[in-house]
């Protein structure tokens, strides 16, 4: 299971695109990096996947390295109610379920 | 489109007491379904997970115990609450013909759990 690394926290204003890297060194070739984004007392919102180069949605982008060590997810211009944990996951070689590390607090503040 | 749905929303047991949390899922033929509990201020632990009708893995041994009566529904139960088995519990959705063959999975509203 690919171990992943990423801030503890953030502090973004209002506006500003704001970018959170995540670091999965030993991902496998069969892995996918995933991102979820969890509001307080609600379940984890699928945001985004990816495997290589660059993958956008109407939430969010994901660019991935060739190496795939690393992933950045990007918000552009956040908002108050973009104030969540985000948490990037990388997977699922080997059959592995989702393992939820404590993921980064994103602060959006006015 | 799919729907997922838990109830009750929030629930407050004494220890010692039953429990039975219901999870049902509309828009999807066979997914696979899962059981979360978070802790406060902790990350998300997977409790079990099924990919058919009275199919069920445990990831960790404990007082819980879950069933998947049909298709669509998944039950968490406890004969005997205990003070640590208060959290947050998300039920959880996704396809694929492996368990964790994809790593998108969806999750319902949750229900907070109280144990007095």
């Amino acid at each position: 299971l690919a171990k992943t690394t990423q801030p503890i926290s953030m502090d973004s204003y209002e506006g500003q695109e704001v970018n959170i890297t995540c670091s999965h060194n030993n991902i496998a070739t069969n892995d996918y990096i995933t991102w979820y984004q969890q509001f307080p007392s609600q379940g984890p919102r699928f945001i985004i996947q990816g495997y290589k180069t660059k993958v956008t949605n109407e939430v969010a982008s994901l660019f991935i390295p060739a190496d795939r060590k690393s992933s950045t997810l990007s918000l552009p211009r956040v908002s108050l109610s973009d104030t969540a944990v985000y948490y990037c996951l990388v997977g699922p070689s080997g059959n592995t379920p989702l393992v939820f590390g404590k993921g980064t607090r994103l602060s959006v503040i006015a | 489109s799919q729907t997922i749905h838990q109830w009750p929303a929030t629930l407050v047991q004494p220890v010692g007491s039953p429990l039975s949390l219901e999870c049902t899922v509309e828009g999807t033929s066979n997914p696979n379904l899962y059981w979360y509990r978070q802790a406060a201020g902790r990350g998300l632990q997977l409790l079990f997970y099924s990919v058919g009708i009275g199919q069920i893995s445990s990831e960790v041994p404990q007082n819980l115990s879950a069933s998947r009566p049909q298709d669509r529904q998944f039950i968490l139960s406890s004969k005997k609450l205990l003070l640590s088995d208060s959290g947050f519990y998300l039920c959880a959705w996704s396809v694929g013909t492996e368990f964790f063959s994809s790593y998108e999975q969806y999750f319902g509203p949750g229900t907070r759990l109280t144990v007095t």
